[in-house]
């Protein structure tokens, strides 16, 4: 199974901060890696596919960068709407998989 | 407007049984792989169950393998799982999640519906 590693675990940021996070795979995935943001008692949501590529009606200050092992999830300018948890996930192959997660909150 | 709708969630004992079902709307759901993706109480998401557009291809997690079945019936719309010999370890909510054109990415979620088991 290929294990995806985030970091930072958490994070404390102020809103206008840019913010990066990370997510590291066990092997190569190619670009097959989507980043998703989730909030308290909702689901999960769509920001970023195929490493890069912006799901429909997300802003555009989330942005991803990436390929083979080694990926990135950044937000430019942090809104307040902005604080949640992020997961990277890969389809490079089954069982998809997905980091432990990443929570922003508020400094 | 996409809508995915689960139910069946509820308590039930260890070694005990459920079906959960997930309505789909707003889109040709026989053209789309759907998920299953499940998140235990204060952990991360975890994906259970795969099943492609004409159930030709189906895929578990090994953490269900032999328990827990994945189908559906695409002249209601509907995703189904069906989990057997239930552990307290699958106690999570569990949602419904449309697959991004067979890419393996989930697009769209439903709210999710609440397994506890418990005795």
């Amino acid at each position: 199974d290929i294990q995806l590693t985030q970091s930072p675990s958490f994070l404390s940021a102020s809103v206008g901060d840019r913010v990066t996070i990370t997510c590291r795979a066990s092997q190569g995935i190619s670009s097959y890696l989507a980043w998703y943001q989730q909030k308290p008692g909702k689901a999960p949501k769509l920001l970023i596919y195929a490493a890069s590529t912006l799901q429909s009606g997300v802003p555009s200050r989330f942005s991803g960068s990436g390929s083979g092992t080694e990926f990135t999830l950044t937000i430019s300018s942090l809104q307040p709407e902005d604080f949640a948890t992020y997961y990277c996930q890969q389809s490079n192959s089954y069982p998809l998989t997905f980091g432990q997660g990443t929570k922003v909150e508020i400094k | 407007e996409v809508q995915l709708v689960e139910s069946g969630g509820g308590l039930v004992k260890p070694g005990g049984s459920l079906r959960l079902s997930c309505a789909a709307s707003g889109f040709t759901f026989s053209s789309y792989t759907m998920n299953w993706v499940r998140q235990a109480p204060g952990k991360g998401l975890e994906w259970v169950s795969s099943i492609s557009s004409s159930s030709s291809y189906i895929h578990y997690a090994d953490s269900v393998k032999g328990r827990f079945t994945i189908s559906r019936d695409n002249a209601k719309n509907s995703l189904y799982l069906q989990m057997n010999s239930l552990r307290a370890e699958d106690t999570a909510v569990y949602y419904c999640a449309r697959d991004l054109s067979g890419t393996g990415t989930t697009d769209y979620w439903g709210q999710g519906t609440l397994v506890t088991v418990s005795s």
